[in-house]
């Protein structure tokens, strides 16, 4: 079964616009980490927060975690055109375990 | 550092077939993971080996699946015999500190 949960399953906005995704998770993690998928490609890291950070940036991207409600949250701001794909958080787990969960197809209208 | 190779990128093969997908990880890599991805199922962890070692195999779906890792250069994940159901897109990837490198993928059709 699929570690994280991602909401929404998918998401459109005009360009410039932010894009923010939720991730929910079941078990203990070691870190959480995004990554983004275009269509017919392999996955591409993104960012990773420890389970110790509770925000952390990189660019025009922010990602907070709250280990307490077990979630997560991948802001984009000023979205982009070539920001269209599929957004997954992925858990970490202290035995190397990682699990994704079913992804967020956002796209962005120019 | 070419990335994570994956062959074939395609594969078509019959119903009862034996098929083996091939992974080569980033030299230096000490952990490599074997996904499937479908749209229905979305991307599924099958295995995934920590210095050459399988540590969880859980998420092989049935005995048919099978993965080996000889040694820190190459993967193999075979199934023997191959169904219909098994069509997707199998990605392989591999990671040293937590981020993981991503091939990009052997898209299998069992017809």
């Amino acid at each position: 079964s699929q570690q994280g949960e991602e909401d929404p399953q998918a998401l459109s906005i005009q360009e410039g616009e932010n894009a923010t995704m939720n991730c929910s998770y079941k078990t203990s993690i070691n870190n959480l980490q995004w990554y983004r998928q275009n269509s017919g490609r392999g996955l591409v890291h993104l960012i990773l927060i420890r389970s110790n950070e509770r925000e952390k940036h990189s660019g025009r991207l922010r990602v907070t975690l709250d280990t307490s409600k077990k979630s997560s949250s991948l802001l984009i701001t000023a979205s982009r055109a070539a920001d269209t794909a599929s957004y997954f958080c992925a858990t970490d787990r202290y035995d190397y375990k990682l699990s994704f969960g079913a992804g967020t197809t956002v796209t962005v209208r120019a | 550092d070419a990335g994570v190779i994956q062959s074939p990128r395609h594969e078509v093969t019959e119903m009862g077939q034996e098929v083996t997908l091939r992974c080569k990880p980033i030299s230096g890599h000490n952990s490599l993971f074997w996904y499937r991805q479908t749209m229905m199922r979305g991307l599924e962890l099958l295995i995934y080996f920590n210095n050459n070692v399988p540590i969880d195999d859980s998420g092989m779906p049935e005995d048919r699946f099978s993965a080996k890792m000889p040694n820190a250069s190459f993967s193999t994940l075979k199934i023997q015999p191959s169904e219909p159901r098994d069509s997707a897109v199998y990605f392989c990837a591999s990671s040293v500190d937590r981020e993981a490198f991503f091939g990009q993928g052997t898209r299998l059709t069992v017809v």
